[in-house]
């Protein structure tokens, strides 16, 4: 079946604009996160999503940093003001979000580079 | 509390040998330890997991060895290869009902050369 897809792969902003990028998360899984990754780095945790609680967002970096999931499926993640240290690896993963299976299954990511 | 400490940063290991990657971990109440792989440009992808029940877990070529008492896990790739080569990611889960996040060590590079 189809994976976790992410888009854009690859963005390219100008410092100061505002970018969302987007992810499908396979179908029935009912968790979904978002992760940061700068080159060269581990995986920094940014939101997580299960099901209709409300979002953790313990990990969002600022108050420039959001992100949806409609109707528990798709999910975006906005950077407002997007700054030279937001350049980095956006990954998204699902999950089932069930005691059956913790195995997080992650997308492509989007390469954000802001100029 | 909720860190996990992964070592070393970058590994280089001869084809035919033995890789091992280390996890330490602070909080007793993590129930579930994955390792996760990531070749350049691609997501991380699930490798082996264990839960703190059992001492090891052998697929294939990887084995997870979990010591509960020191609260360590290891990662071992026998007969490395080439192919191999890309970055490690230990993880961990807090116990508790609703709670799948994950919380990632830093990430080891592994270089299999020839």
């Amino acid at each position: 079946g189809a994976g976790v897809s992410q888009s854009p792969s690859n963005k390219v902003t100008e410092k100061g604009k505002d970018v969302e990028l987007r992810c499908d998360p396979i179908s029935g899984h009912t968790a979904l996160y978002w992760y940061r990754q700068r080159l060269g780095q581990g995986l920094e945790f940014l939101i997580y999503f299960q099901g209709n609680s409300a979002p953790d967002k313990s990990g969002l970096p600022s108050d420039r940093f959001s992100a949806e999931r409609t109707g528990g499926s798709v999910s975006t993640l906005t950077i407002q003001r997007t700054q030279q240290e937001d350049s980095a690896v956006y990954l998204c993963a699902s999950s089932f979000g069930s005691e059956s299976s913790y195995e997080q299954y992650f997308g492509p990511g989007t390469r954000l580079t802001v100029t | 509390q909720q860190q996990v400490k992964q070592s070393p940063q970058s590994l280089i290991v001869q084809k035919g040998g033995i890789s091992i990657i280390n996890c330490a971990y602070e909080n007793t109440a993590f129930d579930y330890f994955p390792w996760y792989q990531q070749f350049p440009g691609k997501g991380p992808a699930l490798l082996i997991a264990i839960r703190p029940d059992v001492s090891e877990k052998k697929e294939g070529r990887f084995t997870i060895s979990f010591n509960k008492s020191a609260k360590q896990f290891s990662l071992h790739i026998m007969d490395s290869q080439p192919g191999d080569s890309a970055t490690y990611f230990c993880a961990a889960k807090l116990s508790g009902a609703g709670s799948y996040q994950l919380t990632f060590g830093k990430g080891t590079k592994l270089s299999v050369i020839p």
